[in-house]
């Protein structure tokens, strides 16, 4: 596509619900980012997936967070039994090669309620 | 450890003063340098990059960035602020993956 894609832009959940959150990069883009961005806060590295190498799960938070992505195309992040401290913007992005300028898309808009 | 450090969290300069903001890393090799900018409700946009050669860099809207290998900086730097340039700006390494300094948010007045 013309850009990275995420969805959806914005989700209300109650707090013990799951959510799945998704994203589109680049196509051709072999190496895709999550963060995590609070009011305020700078970006908060989540997961990073390279190829077929064993995504570099580092900065998940608990293991409540997993993520996957299918195809080397979509990637998908979950959330299980979501908390409050669970909000924030959750941002995706993708690089044509490792560790080179990434492009993100406009991020989902997560509050647990 | 390995990280990124951006010292200033607010930086107030007037329309038309020149601006730098810092940013330092910490890593074991020279590894690539990004600055991103992110405009309130907008999302995050390259400014420039470096990878090698010419440590001067220049990038859109006005901007250039140093690499000083041996103080192990990539500073940003705009000779005359636009009102439109107050948002958030973020430095980032790509080594491992792309990591991101907490950010500096930049405002701007008359």
């Amino acid at each position: 596509g013309a850009g990275v894609s995420q969805s959806p832009s914005n989700k209300v959940t109650e707090k013990g619900k799951d959510v799945e959150l998704r994203c589109d990069p680049i196509s051709g883009h072999t190496a895709l980012y999550w963060y995590r961005q609070s009011l305020g806060q700078g970006l908060e590295f989540l997961i990073y997936f390279q190829g077929n190498s064993a995504p570099d799960k580092s900065g998940l938070p608990s293991d409540r967070f997993s993520a996957e992505r299918t195809g080397g195309s979509v990637s998908t992040l979950t959330i299980q039994r979501t908390q409050q401290e669970d909000s924030a913007v959750y941002l995706c992005a993708s690089s044509l090669f490792p560790n080179t300028e990434a492009f993100f898309g406009q991020g989902t808009r997560l509050t647990v309620v | 450890a390995q990280s990124v450090t951006q010292p200033d969290i607010h930086i107030t300069v007037s329309e038309g003063a020149s601006l730098e903001l810092r940013c330092n890393y910490s890593y074991g090799a020279t590894p690539y340098l990004f600055w991103y900018v992110q405009s309130p409700g907008q999302g995050l946009q390259l400014l420039l990059k470096y990878f090698s050669g010419d440590t001067l860099v220049q990038g859109i809207k006005g901007f250039e960035a140093e690499f000083k290998r041996s103080q192990s900086s990539f500073n940003l730097r705009k000779p005359s602020v636009h009102w439109s340039d107050a948002a958030e700006y973020f430095c980032a390494v790509g080594y491992d993956a792309l990591n991101f300094g907490k950010g500096t948010s930049l405002l701007v007045t008359p």
